[in-house]
C-alpha cells in the first residue's frame, strides 16, 4: 500500500515570510516518483516539480525549493520570501514503478499569503 | 494548445439520471485518469488507462464506469447518480503509463446531484 500524508491542513502566513509544506509518503517499493501540484483559488491543478526515488538531490527553482529526504521518507516544498499568488492548496503525490496506473494524493495543504 | 478538456464543466442532476462527463486531450497521451476532489479528502482516483482498450480501478470506482476506445478521450459514466457523488471531477493525461512523467489536468467539472 501506498501513502502520502499532509499533516499541515492550512498554514497562514504574512506577504515576505518563508514557510514550508510537509509532505511524507509510505512505500514498499524501492522505485517511485514524487510531485507536487498547486491549486490556485481559479481551481485548476498545475504541476510544479517531480522526483525520482534515485535522485535524491535538492531542487531550487526562484522562490521555490524542494527537500527530498528517503531517511525520513519526506519531500518538503518551501516558498521564501513569500507572495499572495503564492496562496492555493499544495498538494504532494506519490506513485510507485511497480503500480505506475495509480497516484495517490496527499489530502494537500492550504496556503493562505497575506498581504 | 496542449490541453485536456472536459465537458460540461458544472452539471446539477437528480438522483438516478446517467450522465456521462466527456475527457479529450490533444496531446496524444497513452494514459488517462479520472480523480475526484472533496473537501479534506485530497484527490482521490476512480479510474485509470493505461492505453486505448485498456482500462482499470482506481481506489474509488463504486458508482463509475469508463472505456477508453480512442486514445484522446476518456469519458466518465454515472449510471445512477447519487448524493454522496457530488463531487469536484478532474480528467488527467500524461505521456505513457511508465516513467516519471507528471499529469496534466482538465480544468474540472463540479458535479451536484440532488
Amino acid at each position: 500500500a501506498q501513502k502520502v500524508t499532509q499533516a499541515q491542513t492550512e498554514i497562514s502566513v504574512v506577504e515576505k515570510e518563508d514557510v514550508t509544506l510537509d509532505c511524507v509518503y509510505e512505500t514498499r517499493d524501492t522505485t517511485y516518483y514524487l510531485f507536487w501540484y498547486k491549486q490556485p483559488p481559479s481551481g485548476e491543478l498545475v504541476f510544479l516539480i517531480r522526483r525520482n526515488s534515485f535522485d535524491e538531490q535538492n531542487e531550487i527553482s526562484g522562490r521555490y525549493s524542494w527537500n527530498f529526504q528517503k531517511s525520513t521518507s519526506s519531500f518538503n516544498f518551501t516558498i521564501t520570501a513569500s507572495q499572495v499568488v503564492d496562496s492555493a492548496v499544495y498538494f504532494c503525490a506519490l506513485r510507485t514503478f511497480t503500480n505506475a496506473g495509480k497516484s495517490t494524493f496527499g489530502d494537500g495543504t492550504t496556503l493562505t499569503v497575506k498581504p | 494548445e496542449a490541453q485536456v478538456t472536459q465537458n460540461p464543466r458544472y452539471l446539477i442532476t437528480v438522483t438516478g439520471k446517467k450522465l456521462t462527463v466527456t475527457c479529450s486531450q490533444n496531446m496524444n497521451h497513452e494514459y488517462m485518469s479520472w480523480y475526484r476532489q472533496d473537501p479534506g479528502l485530497g484527490l482521490r482516483q476512480i479510474y485509470y488507462s493505461m492505453n486505448v482498450e485498456v482500462t482499470d480501478k482506481g481506489d474509488v470506482p463504486e458508482g463509475y464506469k469508463v472505456s477508453r476506445k480512442e486514445k484522446r478521450n476518456f469519458p466518465l459514466i454515472l449510471e445512477s447518480p447519487s448524493p454522496n457523488q457530488t463531487s469536484l471531477y478532474f480528467c488527467a493525461s500524461r505521456l505513457s503509463g511508465g516513467g516519471d512523467h507528471e499529469q496534466y489536468f482538465g480544468p474540472g467539472t463540479r458535479l451536484t446531484v440532488t
